[in-house]
């Protein structure tokens, strides 16, 4: 069945370092995939997606490049603010889902000033 | 009101108790949503909701029941739980059931729950 492998966390940074964050994927089809964040004390909400092989999806400061050859959608950002620290999950959608998604089990984010 | 919002946003039960968790969406949405997420494991699907009729039941035990009255509000009714089913319980609303061509989902803040 589909899956989703997330590097494991906390991933703690400085204030201004760049940032990626591990993401692979298995799918019987050709799944869109996604990008969520959650913030401390709140629900998740959608930070960034990609439908197509070299799709890049792009949102406040973050991109993730969708790799068919390597089934990765890694999430980097240039230089992250403390205001970033959250829980990132990665997910994907396909037929093999029936459309729902599947969800990585998230990775923490710490960014110390 | 705005968005998803869930009540309450902390519940502490015994084994023996019934209580009611509850959703309501604002979006318009014809989609809703019950997760489960518990630390370090990929959020777990529960139930979903299709134009208020249910479509998916991901093998979740009968100690968890859902009602959906209509398309803007979802309970999840709880009785004799376990400890090990403490975790924050996530509602999400979507257009278009998985999302539809967005793969979006809107979710509330989640109510934490703990069994004793």
């Amino acid at each position: 069945g589909d899956s989703v492998t997330q590097m494991e966390g906390p991933v703690t940074l400085s204030e201004e370092a760049f940032l990626t964050i591990n993401c692979t994927y298995t799918a019987t089809g050709y799944p869109s995939l996604f990008w969520y964040v959650q913030y401390p004390g709140e629900g998740l909400q959608l930070l960034l997606k990609a439908t197509k092989a070299d799709d890049k999806g792009s949102n406040k400061g973050f991109e993730a490049t969708y790799r068919k050859e390597t089934t990765s959608f890694h999430l980097e950002k240039g230089s992250v603010q403390v205001s970033d620290s959250a829980v990132y999950f990665c997910a994907l959608s396909d037929s093999g889902s029936n459309y729902q998604l599947i969800w990585g089990a998230g990775t923490k984010l710490i960014i110390k000033p | 009101e705005t968005g998803v919002t869930q009540t309450p946003r902390h519940l502490v039960m015994g084994m023996t108790n019934k209580k009611s968790l509850k959703c309501e969406q604002h979006l318009g949405h014809n989609a809703m949503y019950w997760y489960k997420q518990s630390a370090k494991k990929p959020l777990e699907l529960m139930f979903v909701y299709s134009l208020e009729e249910r479509v998916e039941n991901n093998s979740v035990p009968s100690r968890f029941s859902p009602e959906c009255p209509n398309s803007s509000h979802l309970f999840l009714h709880l009785h004799t739980l376990q400890p090990e089913d403490s975790a924050l319980y996530l509602c999400a609303s979507s257009q278009g059931r998985g999302g539809g061509d967005t793969g979006e989902l809107f979710f509330g803040e989640g109510s934490r729950l703990t069994v004793l």
